[in-house]
């Protein structure tokens, strides 16, 4: 089956210290993977797509094929990240299958 | 980019009920697609809804319980029907250009 893994529900960290949101995908092939972010009370929006290779917000994500991971990692923390974050990836069906979702917290 | 919006926002039904979601892109896309996101959960794919043909429905999901409309590239239709409190959760719209873009969301409480 094709899966998208994402290890961790909550993820709490303080404001400046590093984050990582772990993603893990099942897929033989080149995938098509994204992370989307959806803050408190607001919809659902991409925030990274592996081929653009862009940061956003100060997020970055690297496809690593060896590994099968697309993790999330930003540097330094800031509140207005907390949000929930969830791996996704398209099928040959233009479908996106996500992952069951981090929650981030960050702490002052 | 796509700007999606869906009418309701919200509702709250008696069970045995039906509710339709509209969902209205600003333009046009050949891919629309409906997710459900029950309570502390992700997003499941409920069904494409295709222009000019029958939805294509996901495993558990069924055209009976989830009939959908696409009668252009610019709107849809998720009906809910004979609703029991296990339907209460998210609809969320989406659709596709160079990549997918997702609707504010329906919250459906089924009483």
């Amino acid at each position: 089956a094709q899966r998208v893994t994402q290890p961790e529900k909550l993820l709490s960290v303080f404001k400046g210290a590093p984050v990582e949101l772990k993603c893990n995908y099942s897929y033989s092939g080149s995938p098509e993977l994204f992370w989307y972010v959806q803050y408190s009370r607001q919809r659902l929006q991409l925030l990274l797509r592996h081929i653009s290779r862009e940061s956003i917000k100060g997020f970055t994500a690297d496809l690593n094929k060896g590994e099968t991971s697309f993790h999330l990692k930003k540097p330094f923390a800031q509140e207005e990240d907390s949000a929930m974050y969830y791996c996704a990836r398209v099928d040959s069906s233009y479908k996106l299958i996500f992952g069951s979702g981090t929650r981030l917290l960050v702490r002052p | 980019s796509a700007v999606i919006s869906q009418k309701p926002s919200r509702d709250i039904c008696q069970r045995g009920t039906s509710l339709t979601i509209q969902c209205q892109v600003d333009s046009q896309v050949t891919m629309m697609f409906w997710y459900r996101q029950q309570p502390g959960q992700s997003l499941t794919l409920i069904a494409t809804a295709n222009q000019g043909s029958e939805a294509t429905y996901e495993s558990g999901f069924v055209i009976d319980k989830f009939p959908i409309s696409r009668p252009n590239l610019t709107f849809s239709t998720l009906t809910v029907s004979n609703m029991s409190p296990e339907d209460s959760s998210i609809y969320l719209c989406s659709a596709r250009t160079d990549t997918q873009y997702f609707g504010p969301g329906t919250r459906l409480t089924v009483l």
